[in-house]
């Protein structure tokens, strides 16, 4: 079965703008967490999907928004980029959440400018 | 508040000796522990989890203990190998409430010298 898949791996953008990431669940996976980390903060849950829907949000700006498809893929935005935003974004899948454990994927790599 | 502690930053052993790494919580609620390996620049990899029912569980050279009454689990690594050297997390979760939200704690890099 093949792992969860990140793109793009790695992303340069300047302040002010805005990015996408996408992230592919295992297959039959249903659950997709994201998740940011930086030297300063460590891992921090940034939102989950399961169903299309978003069952629980951290602790983050409303600059972050995410969506799930029916597929189960994800897409994670941060508009209005800003310098701290510079981090791995990773992102996590399992079958249903909760009791289980999440399949994380190689991460993206953004550098805000 | 951070919920989720591990308050040694790093650890070194030699090759063959047991590595003994450990993780502290607070939220007495957490029902469901995992802990992750990680190399830089990549993504963490899953390497054994307990149900907070449990006390102990064991997978080839990895066990994890989980010590409920003290809000603390540690993890074994027997015998450490060079390969074992990365960041390790540990990370806990609500999963009674069926969310697919971790907590993690901020890591320990472990070093296995040769």
């Amino acid at each position: 079965k093949a792992g969860v898949t990140q793109t793009p791996r790695y992303l340069i953008k300047t302040r002010g703008q805005q990015v996408t990431l996408s992230c592919s669940p295992i297959s039959g996976h249903r659950s997709v967490s994201w998740y940011q980390q930086t030297p300063g903060q460590g891992l921090q849950f940034l939102f989950e999907y399961f169903s299309e829907t978003q069952r629980n949000k951290g602790n983050f700006p409303g600059r972050f928004s995410g969506r799930q498809f029916s597929n189960s893929r994800s897409e994670m935005n941060v508009s209005t980029l800003e310098l701290g935003d510079s981090a791995l974004y990773l992102c996590a899948s399992s079958l249903v959440g909760g009791l289980e454990t999440q399949y994380f994927g190689p991460g993206t790599r953004l550098l805000v400018l | 508040d951070q919920q989720v502690k591990q308050n040694s930053p790093s650890l070194s052993v030699q090759e063959g000796r047991i590595s003994i790494l450990n993780c502290d919580y607070t939220n007495s609620m957490f029902d469901y522990f995992l802990w992750y390996k990680k190399y830089p620049a990549e993504g963490p990899t899953f390497l054994i989890s307990i149900s907070s029912i449990k006390d102990k569980n064991e997978d080839g050279r990895f066990t994890v203990f989980l010590n409920k009454s003290a809000k603390h689990l540690s993890l074994h690594i027997v015998p450490s190998q060079p390969g074992d050297s990365a960041v390790y997390f540990c990370a806990a979760s609500l999963g009674s409430s069926n969310t697919g939200k971790l907590i993690f704690g901020q890591g320990t890099t472990l070093q296995v010298k040769p």
